[in-house]
């Protein structure tokens, strides 16, 4: 199988601007979560979509939205960009109804970086 | 509320020499526990976790951790460090109900030749 892919893997966008990232699961996860690491915070949960839902949320402004697919694709949108919100973005799959896994199994991450 | 504490951030251990890197949780409930390891520019990889059953779970690479109840840990141990071992690990705690991976802040771990 292939794994979780993310896209793009580097972005470089300035203050006031959007963004949006995209993560491609496992082939049969239906879970889809996204984190957020920086250097001061570690890693953050931002959101876990499943089955097109949004069935947990982390402590993030608004500005932090997310999406998930009928095809279990998901998308990660951050609007009016602040120098803060640079970080790299990981995208976890998990759950596959076959093998009723538990682990998340993560993409490689998108760097953002706002200027 | 869940919570996972990584006391140390970095762990400095010779090659060859066993190495701990220490991780406590505190959660309502059966705790599911794990463990990712971060190379450097790479997503996380996941090593271990525990779910029920032996309290000594192993993992990839040769790793291992161990479940304390009583003391809420689950430390992650090697008995013979690598230097290819060096990155930064991540422990984590979630329910199983809501997929929802809590992390703590990370250990880099530094194995010196």
């Amino acid at each position: 199988k292939a794994g979780v892919t993310q896209t793009p893997r580097y972005l470089i966008k300035t203050r006031g601007q959007q963004v949006t990232l995209s993560c491609s699961p496992i082939s049969g996860h239906r879970s889809v979560s996204w984190y957020q690491q920086t250097p001061g915070q570690g890693l953050q949960f931002l959101f876990e979509y499943f089955s097109e839902t949004q069935r947990n949320k982390g402590n993030f402004p608004g500005r932090f939205s997310g999406r998930q697919f009928s095809n279990s694709r998901s998308e990660m949108n951050v609007s009016t960009l602040e120098l803060g919100d640079s970080a790299l973005y990981l995208c976890a799959s998990s759950w596959d109804p076959g093998n009723m896994n538990t682990e998340a199994f993560f993409g490689q991450g998108t760097r953002l970086t706002v200027v | 509320a869940q919570s996972v504490a990584q006391p140390e951030d970095q762990v400095n251990v010779a090659e060859g020499n066993p190495l701990t890197v220490k991780c406590t949780y505190s959660v309502s409930g059966n705790p599911y526990l794990f463990w990712y390891v971060q190379y450097p520019n790479r997503g996380l990889q996941f090593l271990l976790k525990y779910i029920t059953g032996d309290n000594l779970v192993k993992g990839s690479y040769g790793f291992e951790a161990e479940f304390n109840k009583s003391q809420t840990s689950f430390h992650l141990k090697k008995p013979s460090a690598l230097v290819s071992d060096s990155a930064l690990y991540f422990c984590a705690v979630c329910r199983l109900d809501t997929d929802k991976l809590i992390f703590g802040t990370g250990t880099r771990l530094q194995v010196f030749p």
